[in-house]
């Protein structure tokens, strides 16, 4: 199975921060990987697919690159309600997913 | 209203079995691939099983393979989940999902039920 690892883990940022979360993939997967967002309680949403693929109605604020082994979310301005939880997932194999990075808003 | 509606979950004894159902509303069930996810308390995200559009195929994690039956009923908007010899790190939410697809490849889960909570406890 294609194992994905995001980084960091655990993010804190301010209001109005430029915010990167990476993920990386065991082995390439074109750009078959979409990232989501994850409220408390909440089911996930997803932000982005084909790696850079803005899905219909998230901000522009969120933006997603890379190809391979080695992805990125960007968010340009951070803002309160961008806390939560993301994830990654790749589609090339078997679906995983990565193991999640917990935003914080200071 | 386009929506997915998750049903069936509950507290099972160990062994047991349990069918979660999955209710799809608003828009063209049939064209769809599905996806059950599931998350454990306090864990990330562990994709289950998929089942293409028309049923045709059909694909389990290593984890659940032999256990768990994925099947649909496009006549009814219906996905389903059977789950046979239930063990304790098969607690989890159970969440339905519509896929994105394109030219064969899957994109991305665009749409999400609520989650069904199983907790397998004696």
């Amino acid at each position: 199975d294609i194992q994905l690892t995001q980084s960091p883990s655990f993010l804190s940022a301010s209001v109005g921060d430029r915010v990167t979360i990476t993920c990386r993939a065991s082995q390439g997967v074109g750009r078959w990987l979409a990232w989501y967002q994850q409220k408390p309680g909440k089911a996930p949403s997803l932000l982005i697919h084909t790696a850079s693929t803005l899905q219909s109605g998230v901000p522009s604020r969120f933006s997603g690159s890379g190809s391979g082994t080695d992805f990125t979310l960007t968010i340009s301005s951070l803002q309160p309600e961008d806390c939560g939880t993301y994830y990654c997932q790749q589609f090339d194999g078997f679906p995983t997913f990565g193991q999640g990075t917990k935003l914080e808003i200071q | 209203q386009v929506q997915l509606v998750e049903s069936g979950g509950g507290v099972v004894q160990p062994g047991r079995s349990l069918r979660l159902s999955c209710a799809a509303s608003g828009f063209t069930f049939s064209d769809y691939g599905m996806f059950w996810v599931r998350q454990a308390p306090g864990k990330g995200l562990e994709w289950v099983t998929l089942i293409w559009y028309d049923g045709s195929n059909k694909y389990y994690a290593d984890s659940v393979k032999g256990r768990f039956t994925i099947s649909r009923d496009n006549s009814k908007n219906m996905l389903f989940l059977q789950i046979h010899g239930l063990r304790g790190d098969d607690t989890a939410v159970y969440y339905c999902a519509r896929a994105l697809a394109n030219s064969g490849n899957w994109l991305g889960l665009d749409l999400w039920g609520q989650g069904t909570l199983v907790t397998v406890s004696a």
